[in-house]
């Protein structure tokens, strides 16, 4: 069935460093693909979509591209601030009736 | 911008008492739905409606869970008997559905204590 793997927490990164969060998925058909955010105590907020092969989804000077052939949905951002600690969650979509797949979740911790 | 709406943000109770959460979704979207959400994990779909239609409440606990949607607006999550195990956030969650659409738009979620 369709899956969706992100890789593992906690990503633990200094202010201003690169930041890279895996996702590979495993679907059928063309799905959507998406990054969600949750900070600390609250509900999950939409980060960025694609919604087809090579898109690029951006938000917040973060940014996803929708890889078909290595099915992937990478997310990074090139300066990470303290404020971006939350945990991220990658998440496809099912054709037939507008469910998410979801992630794991990764946490991401930045250290002034 | 418009939002999801949830309410209690708390609920603290004690075990074999009833709860309720109630949602109200971002206006004109017609599907909406329930999750739980353990601390660590991701969300679990708890149950889906389509304007006030059981889409699909395969993962719902139907001997102490329901929900309900009336008028195919706001809705409500019914816990009763509550039982340690609850103790979770849930999230409420609408979308537009049926345009192509599939993002779905999260309300700040009620997290329960289970005493």
């Amino acid at each position: 069935g369709d899956s969706v793997t992100q890789m593992e927490g906690p990503v633990t990164l200094s202010e201003e460093a690169f930041l890279t969060i895996n996702c590979t998925y495993t679907a059928t058909g063309y799905p959507s693909l998406f990054w969600y955010v949750q900070y600390p105590g609250e509900g999950l907020q939409l980060l960025l979509k694609a919604t087809k092969a090579d898109d690029k989804g951006s938000n917040k000077g973060f940014e996803a591209t929708y890889r078909k052939e290595t099915t992937s949905f990478h997310l990074e951002k090139g300066s990470v601030q303290v404020s971006d600690s939350a945990v991220y969650f990658c998440a496809l979509s099912k054709d037939s009736n507008y469910q998410l797949i979801w992630g794991a979740g990764t946490k991401l911790i930045i250290k002034p | 911008e418009a939002e999801v709406a949830q309410s209690p943000r708390y609920k603290i109770t004690e075990k074999s008492q009833a709860v309720a959460f109630w949602c109200d979704p971002i206006s004109g979207h017609a599907t909406l739905y329930w999750y739980r959400q353990i601390l660590g994990q991701g969300p679990e779909l708890l149950v889906q409606f389509q304007d006030e239609s059981v889409v699909d409440d395969s993962q719902l606990p139907k001997d102490r869970f329901s929900a309900e949607r009336l008028k195919g607006v706001d809705s409500t999550l019914k816990i009763q008997p509550a039982e340690l195990g609850d103790s979770a956030m849930y999230l409420c969650a609408s979308s537009r559905s049926g345009t192509g659409s599939y993002e779905q738009y999260f309300g700040p979620g009620t997290r329960l204590t289970v005493t």
